[in-house]
């Protein structure tokens, strides 16, 4: 089992709603990632939270907006996306930011439809 | 940025079969990851090498920092094993995925 948890483990949703992912790791770690993987290619980098403050923010468009409510917990707000949005989102934690860099633990995505 | 390259991009090897896959990269790194991306997306750490060799089972993996590249072998290939397997490095405090090598094991 992961441990880093991710929910929902799939979302469809329509280009007018509002909906929210979630991600939670018990292991202590400092630092929080958001990726977006579009199929048949390498996860790509969105957000990174170190100690609970952003960052990092790969010129990621506005309708999706992190929140680091505590150092356990990263949510991925999604508000009138676009169908190209549709991907696997994947969460990851690490230790902390720095170098070297700690290893990063994956959760197990959140499988996003846009409708 | 730094630039990750991975071969060969696709493989398919009977079951029982050994393989090795590559990864190059072209700057300097703090770190280095070889991840297996399972057919239900799930990525599971496999290594985490910056320099040096690890085994893990039928897995290993060797990473030579000096000449920007590393090396993952798998012995005794399984069904199981298919899937994507990535490479990622870390560099200042980016962290860059591979291009990936997509493997498929047959019986």
């Amino acid at each position: 089992d992961t441990e880093v948890t991710q929910t929902p483990k799939h979302l469809v949703m329509g280009m007018t709603n509002k909906k929210s992912l979630k991600c939670e790791q018990h292991m202590g770690h400092r630092a929080m990632y958001w990726y977006k993987q579009k199929a048949k290619k390498p996860p790509e980098l969105m957000f990174v939270y170190s100690y609970e403050k952003l960052s990092i923010n790969e010129s990621v468009p506005s309708r999706f907006s992190p929140e680091c409510p505590n150092s356990s917990l990263l949510n991925l707000h999604l508000h009138a996306l676009q169908p190209e949005d549709s991907a696997l989102y994947l969460c990851a934690s690490s230790l902390g930011q720095g170098s070297p860099a700690q290893p990063q633990h994956f959760g197990d995505g959140t499988r996003l439809s846009i409708l | 940025g730094i630039q990750v390259e991975q071969s060969p991009p696709d493989l398919i090897l009977q079951e029982g079969a050994n393989s090795t896959l590559r990864c190059n990269f072209s700057d300097s790194v703090n770190n280095l990851q070889w991840f297996h991306q399972n057919p239900w997306g799930q990525l599971i750490n496999l290594f985490y090498i910056p320099s040096g060799t690890k085994q893990n089972g039928r897995l290993s993996a060797t990473t030579v920092a000096t000449e920007r590249y590393s090396l993952l072998y798998i012995s005794s290939s399984q069904t199981t094993d298919s899937g994507v397997y990535f490479c990622a490095v870390v560099t200042g405090n980016q962290f860059y995925f591979g291009t990936g090598t997509s493997l498929t094991v047959i019986p």
